[in-house]
C-alpha cells in the first residue's frame, strides 16, 4: 500500500522569501505524484504532476516540485512567496503504469505567509 | 461545463438516519473517488470507480455504500449516521487517472 507523509503541519515564511513544503511517500513501482492546494471552505485544486521525464516540475502560480528518486522525495518550492499563497497543500501519490489510480494523500501542511 | 458538482454543500443528521451524497460530472471522465477530510488526516479514499458498474473499496470504506449505474453519476449513501462520519466529503473525477478534478465539498454534522 501506498502513503505519503508531510511531516510539517504548518509552514511560515515571510512574503518574498523562498519556500519549501515537504512530502516524501512510498508506493510500488514508478510513483506518479501531485501537488494539490485547498483555500478555505474551498475544494482542491491542481498545482502540479510529476508522471515521467525531468525531476523539476513546474506548475501553476509559480510553484515547482523537485522529484528525487533516491530520497523518494517531492517537495514543493515557489521562489518567491506572497501573501495569497497562504493555504492548505496537500501532496499525494499514486503507482504508475499498473495498480489502482485513486490518489493517497498527505496529511496537509498549511503554509501561512506572512506581509 | 460544470465540473464536479456535489449537492447538497450542508446537512445535518441525526445518528441512525440515511442519506445519500450526490456527485456529478460532465466531463465524461472514467475514474472517480469518493474522499473525507478529516483534521490533521488529510483525505481518506472511501470508494472508487473506474467506469460505470465498477466500484472498489478504499481505505475507510465501512458505514459507506457506492453504486456507478453511469459515467456521470457516482452517488456516496450513508447506510445509518454515526457521529463518526462527521466530516467533509469530497468526490473527484479523472480521465486517466493522472490528474482529478474534485468538487466543493458536502460538510456533514451527524448529531
Amino acid at each position: 500500500a501506498q502513503s505519503v507523509a508531510q511531516p510539517e503541519d504548518q509552514v511560515n515564511v515571510a512574503e518574498g522569501n523562498p519556500l519549501t513544503v515537504k512530502c516524501t511517500y512510498s508506493v510500488s513501482g514508478n510513483p506518479y505524484l501531485f501537488w494539490y492546494v485547498q483555500y478555505p471552505n474551498r475544494g482542491l485544486q491542481f498545482l502540479l504532476k510529476y508522471i515521467t521525464g525531468d525531476n523539476l516540475v513546474k506548475g501553476s502560480y509559480g510553484f515547482e516540485a523537485e522529484f528525487n528518486k533516491s530520497q523518494t522525495s517531492f517537495h514543493l518550492k515557489k521562489p518567491s512567496a506572497l501573501v495569497s499563497d497562504s493555504a492548505l497543500y496537500f501532496c499525494a501519490v499514486r503507482p504508475g503504469d499498473t495498480g489502482r489510480r485513486a490518489l493517497t494523500f498527505g496529511s496537509g501542511t498549511r503554509l501561512q505567509v506572512q506581509p | 461545463n460544470a465540473g464536479v458538482t456535489q449537492t447538497p454543500k450542508f446537512q445535518v443528521l441525526k445518528t441512525g438516519q440515511s442519506m445519500t451524497l450526490q456527485c456529478a460530472q460532465d466531463m465524461n471522465h472514467e475514474y472517480m473517488s469518493w474522499y473525507r477530510q478529516d483534521p490533521g488526516m488529510g483525505l481518506r479514499l472511501i470508494h472508487y470507480s473506474v467506469g460505470a458498474g465498477i466500484t472498489d473499496q478504499g481505505e475507510v470504506p465501512n458505514g459507506y455504500n457506492v453504486s456507478r449505474s453511469t459515467t456521470e453519476d457516482f452517488p456516496l449513501r450513508l447506510l445509518s449516521a454515526a457521529p463518526s462520519q462527521t466530516s467533509v466529503y469530497f468526490c473527484a473525477s479523472s480521465l486517466t487517472g493522472n490528474g482529478y478534478t474534485f468538487g466543493s465539498g458536502t460538510r456533514l454534522t451527524v448529531v
